[in-house]
């Protein structure tokens, strides 16, 4: 069975830093791509970033291309999300799941980040 | 990029059927069979309905199914139940390399 475990979520005041991380079982981590998806309170899905399952390749939402860092370790079949440079609007359930762009087949039950002073 | 639009409600009654229409454009649906549907209940994960525009997960009731014409994707439930009530979330690959959704659409079930 797939699951998909996430964790890090919190308070955090804009300026600051966080990392998410995703631990993963039920499948050959290292054969799959990986992605975080966001849902600010009340509001609809955001894609965030996707990588490859190598690791060789990386892709970003322009609303977080170079303030976050998407990465992963394959010996711990661990997924994780460095956000720097936090801001409000960053407020949201960050969602892991398992797929590349195309479609995501599997999600985590996500943690919550808030960005506030 | 900017959001695929879907219609913010649609409504049915048991047993009905309905369409959810998703509109991108032809740097992302109508260049792409890559198109997913997801259906997401309240506090809970979305679940995977629909993927590759029309092929549908082990586990999804045929009830669900999907199509596309042009840029518009869309997602039917035939023989609607209650339990079908949830909103309801497309997505597409875009030629940018990233992936844009929908912006949701929430399903009542009369």
């Amino acid at each position: 069975e797939v699951q998909l475990l996430e964790s890090g979520g919190g308070l955090v005041q804009p300026g600051g830093s966080l990392r998410l991380s995703c631990a993963a079982s039920g499948f050959p981590f290292s054969n799959y791509a990986m992605s975080w998806v966001r849902q600010a309170p009340g509001k609809g899905l955001e894609w965030v970033s996707t990588i490859s399952g190598s690791a060789s390749s990386t892709y970003y939402a322009d609303s977080v291309k170079g303030r976050f860092t998407i990465s992963r370790d394959n010996s711990k079949n661990t997924l994780y999300l460095q956000m720097n440079s936090l801001r409000v609007e960053d407020t949201a359930v960050y969602y892991c799941a398992k797929g590349l762009l195309r479609y995501q087949d599997y999600w985590g039950q996500g943690t919550l980040v808030t960005v506030s002073s | 990029q900017s959001a695929l639009t879907q219609p913010a409600s649609v409504s049915g009654s048991p047993g009905q059927s309905i369409t959810i229409s998703c509109t991108g454009t032809s740097n992302d649906v109508g260049g792409y069979n890559y198109v997913s549907w997801f259906q997401q209940h309240p506090g809970k994960a979305p679940k995977l309905m629909i993927y590759d525009v029309s092929n549908r997960p082990s586990g999804v009731p045929d009830r669900f199914s999907g199509s596309k014409s042009g840029n518009t994707a869309s997602l039917t439930i035939s023989g609607l139940q209650a339990e079908d009530e949830a909103d309801y979330y497309c997505s597409s690959y875009t030629s940018s390399i990233t992936l844009v959704f929908g912006g949701g659409t929430k399903l009542t079930v009369l």
